[in-house]
């Protein structure tokens, strides 16, 4: 059974750099694509970006470049970073697999999600 | 970026109904249309990708159909853990984006 689990501060202050991990089990993290998720309160979901088996990624432009996925198959885990955060950044993050059927962009298992708030 | 608009926002119904919710795309994303179902303080739930085709797992009384811009995401015979929020996704072109979601709530 695959199991993933977000881990990372709760709080961060502006301008920072938010660090979240995402634990893998139950599949190696080098079979499939990744992707990160958010949801501010009350906010439809936010597509961040996808990481391929390769390391190739693709983002969502609205981050303009400030963020960043990557695979640690030491680890069996994949993260993200996301700099220079303002309160527009509070969610809960999500990380998610990527089911490649009809395409590569459907996200069939995620795990609990991490809640960033980024204050002072 | 191509907009995805859910209606209703929010729909009260009973359990036995049969709900019907839509989504619309801003332009063509062929069968690239998924759906999701969130309960409160719940992760995502995948229900159906491929615009119809059902997620390994899922109750067969939910089914979706549409293709170009339209779709539609219906549920036969409401039951209790069936109260949530649905998203639609398109899964077409990137940025991916995501309806507003649809809160379907006990009458």
């Amino acid at each position: 059974q695959l199991q993933l689990q977000e881990s990372g501060p709760g709080l961060v202050k502006p301008s920072e750099t938010l660090s979240l991990t995402c634990a893998v089990s139950g599949a190696s993290v080098s079979t499939y694509f990744w992707t990160w998720i958010r949801q501010p309160a009350g906010k439809r979901l936010e597509w961040i970006g996808r990481l391929e088996t390769n390391e190739l990624t693709n983002y969502n432009p609205s981050f303009r470049g400030r963020a960043t996925m990557s695979l640690d198959t030491s680890k069996n885990q994949v993260s993200l970073k996301l700099t220079s955060v303002t309160a527009a950044d509070t969610a809960i993050y999500y990380c998610a697999r990527i089911l490649c059927d009809t395409d590569c962009f459907t996200f069939d298992y995620w795990g609990q999600g991490s809640l960033v708030t980024v204050s002072s | 970026d191509i907009q995805m608009t859910q209606s209703p926002s929010s729909l009260s119904a009973s359990v036995g109904d049969r709900v019907t919710i839509t989504c619309r795309a801003t332009e063509s994303i062929s069968s690239y249309l998924n759906w999701y179902q969130q309960k409160p303080g719940k992760v995502p739930n995948l229900l159906i990708y491929g615009a119809s085709k059902l997620q390994s797992g899922v109750p067969s009384r939910f089914s979706g159909r549409g293709s170009g811009t339209d779709f539609t995401l219906t549920i036969s015979g409401l039951q209790p853990e069936d109260f949530a929020t649905y998203y639609c996704q398109q899964s077409s072109v990137t940025p991916i984006t995501f309806g507003q979601g649809t809160r379907l709530e006990i009458k």
